[in-house]
């Protein structure tokens, strides 16, 4: 199975700060990836898939970018409502497989 | 509006056969490419895909897990069955169940339903 690996695994900002996460897949996967966001308590919901295309109703604070193995989420403001967990995952091959997750606090 | 949630028991023991299903609403069930996956989240850790129902019958489970789990249609056309057999404490977790917006192949998925907590301990 591709292996996704997501750095940093946490980290603390502040509102308005801009932010970027990212994703590396064990092989290439084109740019079969999708990101997630999940609050406590809440199932995950999509932001991008594709790479780089917003999910409708997603806020364009949210982009994505990379192809192949390399990925990064950013997040150009940080609003109050960002502060969540976030997840990359690839469905390139089978099975489709998650990265172990990011998550932001406030500092 | 596409809206999901899942159903069944909260505490199984071990050994024992999980059954869940996954009601839906919001969209169509004669294509062939409309997709129900589950996917599962332990305590604390990350999200694992299971498997998926495309309404043309076909499935694909995660093969780590393939020869425990079955997905399959429920009794009416906005039902989707989740089966795990054998049970065991490391399978305690949140299952979700979602909708795949397709195309076949493309796994990702939007929206989710809520998720129920499995706990499985005797």
């Amino acid at each position: 199975a591709i292996r996704m690996t997501q750095s940093p695994s946490s980290f603390s900002a502040s509102t308005g700060d801009r932010v970027t996460i990212t994703c590396r897949a064990s092989q290439g996967i084109s740019t079969f990836l999708a990101w997630y966001q999940q609050k406590p308590g809440k199932a995950p919901k999509v932001l991008i898939h594709a790479a780089s295309t917003l999910q409708s109703g997603v806020p364009p604070r949210f982009s994505g970018s990379g192809s192949g193995t390399d990925f990064t989420l950013t997040i150009s403001r940080l609003e109050s409502e960002d502060f969540a967990t976030y997840y990359c995952q690839q469905y390139y091959d089978y099975p489709p497989t998650f990265g172990q997750g990011t998550t932001l606090e406030i500092k | 509006q596409i809206t999901l949630k899942e159903s069944g028991p909260t505490l199984v023991n071990p050994t024992q056969t999980l059954t869940l299903t996954c009601n839906f609403s919001g969209f169509s069930v004669t294509r062939g490419d409309v997709g129900v996956g589950w996917i599962r989240q332990p305590p604390g850790k990350p999200l694992e895909w299971l498997g998926i129902l495309y309404w043309n019958d076909n499935t694909r489970y995660n093969p780590f897990l393939k020869s425990r789990l079955t997905i399959t249609k429920g009794t009416s056309n906005n039902q989707v069955v989740l089966t795990v057999t054998d049970m065991d404490p490391v399978d305690t977790g949140t299952y979700y169940c979602a909708h795949s917006p397709g195309p076949v192949g493309e796994w990702w998925f939007a929206p989710w339903g809520q998720g129920t907590l499995v706990t499985v301990s005797a």
